[in-house]
């Protein structure tokens, strides 16, 4: 088992762009979650997911943020018009049943 | 509102003392706590949980609902426990088991 998955590792994106953050769970994993990490701050809750469907997106900025896991394929973290301020460490984490979250590598969005 | 407090930013001690990594909580109900660690160039990964009651790796944190603390201990630091540890919550209202995490304490082990 490979371990939960993320890509890119490193993501540079002109304010204005749009940024794709993509995270494959580890095998037989339902449930993704995705975590921002601000410079010199913990990790902070975004959304939870389960295949096909948003359970939990209290963690979610309210304008140009969204995620989705399809059926099929990856899940998918998107900003849209990014700004100086998206900079920051994005981590997935997926479970088999709610239980232990087992961690991604993260991916480090630089908005310039 | 669901907090985590970590108190120290930094701690450093000397291979051999014991060390101890201060988590105070906040959360009405009654919450699953966690300790996760970050070594060195790797991804974060789960040290311990309060429910499991395991040592692992010679850590041991003991759940105080009274002081609402889970305080993260080890009688004999060792030079690869330096990494950043994390104390975490999970009791997510709709049961949804997302974390709260505190900033992190790096911890130094020094020869």
């Amino acid at each position: 088992n490979a371990g939960v998955m993320q890509n890119p590792r490193h993501l540079v994106r002109r304010r204005g762009q749009e940024a794709r953050l993509r995270c494959s769970p580890m095998k037989g994993h339902s449930h993704v979650y995705w975590y921002r990490q601000l410079p010199e701050e913990g990790l902070k809750f975004m959304v939870y997911l389960q295949k096909e469907n948003i359970i939990d997106e209290s963690g979610m900025p309210k304008e140009r943020f969204s995620a989705e896991f399809p059926k099929e394929g990856p899940s998918i973290l998107r900003i849209q018009q990014v700004v100086r301020g998206d900079s920051a460490a994005y981590f997935c984490a997926s479970s088999r049943d709610s239980y232990e979250q087992y961690f991604g590598p993260g991916t480090r969005l630089t908005v310039t | 509102a669901q907090r985590v407090t970590q108190p120290e930013k930094l701690l450093s001690v000397f291979k051999g003392a014991p060390v101890e990594l201060k988590c105070n909580y906040s959360y009405s109900g009654s919450p699953e706590l966690f300790w996760y660690v970050q070594y060195s160039r790797q991804r974060l990964q789960l040290l311990l949980r309060h429910i499991s009651r395991e040592s692992i790796k010679g850590f041991t944190a003991d759940l105080n609902k009274g002081e609402t603390s889970f305080h993260l201990k080890k009688p004999f630091a060792q030079e690869e426990d330096s990494a950043m540890y994390y104390c975490a919550l999970s009791g997510g209202q709709g049961g949804s088991e997302k974390l709260v995490f505190g900033k992190g304490t790096k911890l130094t082990v020094n020869p």
